[in-house]
């Protein structure tokens, strides 16, 4: 089974620039989510989407930040404009149905905004 | 009052001695509780999964969960270097909509 897809791995910005990472799920997985993981700290959510809706965005930053999920498939998150605070690894999730299944995590877009 | 707390350590030991990583929590609703286990520059891999109260044992690894006290266990016997790593605890409501993180241990086992 193939896992998590993310791209890039890597991207260093200036900041007030725009950003986006890229999201492939585990086929089949219903349910997407989107993490940020700042240097030292665990995963805090930001958004989630079972299918092509959005479930929870809740501590989603929406005036710089957005997500979308074409298709109820892949995914992108995109930051616009970036701020210091930014620099973080962006990390992709995907289970199999709501609640109670584990996550599958993609290893990440490490993001440094300068 | 951060809903999992996590000591982020960094904690290091020799090799083969036995490991205790623990958190805390502080919403009852919690019923699934994981570890992950996350190596640098890697996304965080699930290492265990338990319900409820009670031990959960895997090989090297035993989870375990005391609800009473909101308590979450991780044990690593005869601890490895490939065993280093950041270990993330974490809790989801049944049926609820997000996974909740402790800080992450860092763990370093020394050859």
């Amino acid at each position: 089974e193939a896992g998590v897809a993310q791209s890039p791995r890597y991207k260093i910005i200036e900041k007030r620039q725009s950003v986006a990472f890229w999201c492939n799920p585990i086929s089949g997985h219903a349910t997407l989510y989107w993490y940020q993981q700042i240097l030292g700290q665990g995963p805090k959510l930001l958004i989630q989407f079972q299918n092509n809706g959005v479930v929870d965005d809740s501590q989603l930053p929406k005036d710089r930040f957005s997500a979308e999920r074409l298709k109820g498939v892949d995914s992108t998150l995109k930051i616009q404009p970036a701020k210091l605070e930014d620099s973080a690894v962006y990390l992709c999730a995907s289970t199999q149905r709501n609640g109670d299944s584990p996550l599958h995590f993609g290893n990440g877009t490490r993001l440094t905004v300068t | 009052q951060k809903e999992v707390e996590q000591d982020p350590g960094p904690l290091s030991v020799p090799e083969g001695a036995i490991v205790s990583l623990n958190c805390t929590y502080s919403n009852s609703a919690f019923q699934y509780f994981m570890w992950y286990r996350q190596y640098s520059r890697k996304g965080p891999e699930l290492l265990m999964y338990t319900y409820s109260s009670g031990n959960k044992e895997d090989g090297r690894f035993t989870a375990q969960v005391d609800k009473s006290s909101k308590y979450i266990s991780l044990f690593i016997r005869d601890s490895q270097p490939s065993d280093s790593a950041t270990y993330l605890c974490a809790a989801l409501i049944q049926g609820a909509q997000k996974l909740v993180f402790g800080q992450g241990t860092r763990l370093t086992i020394n050859p």
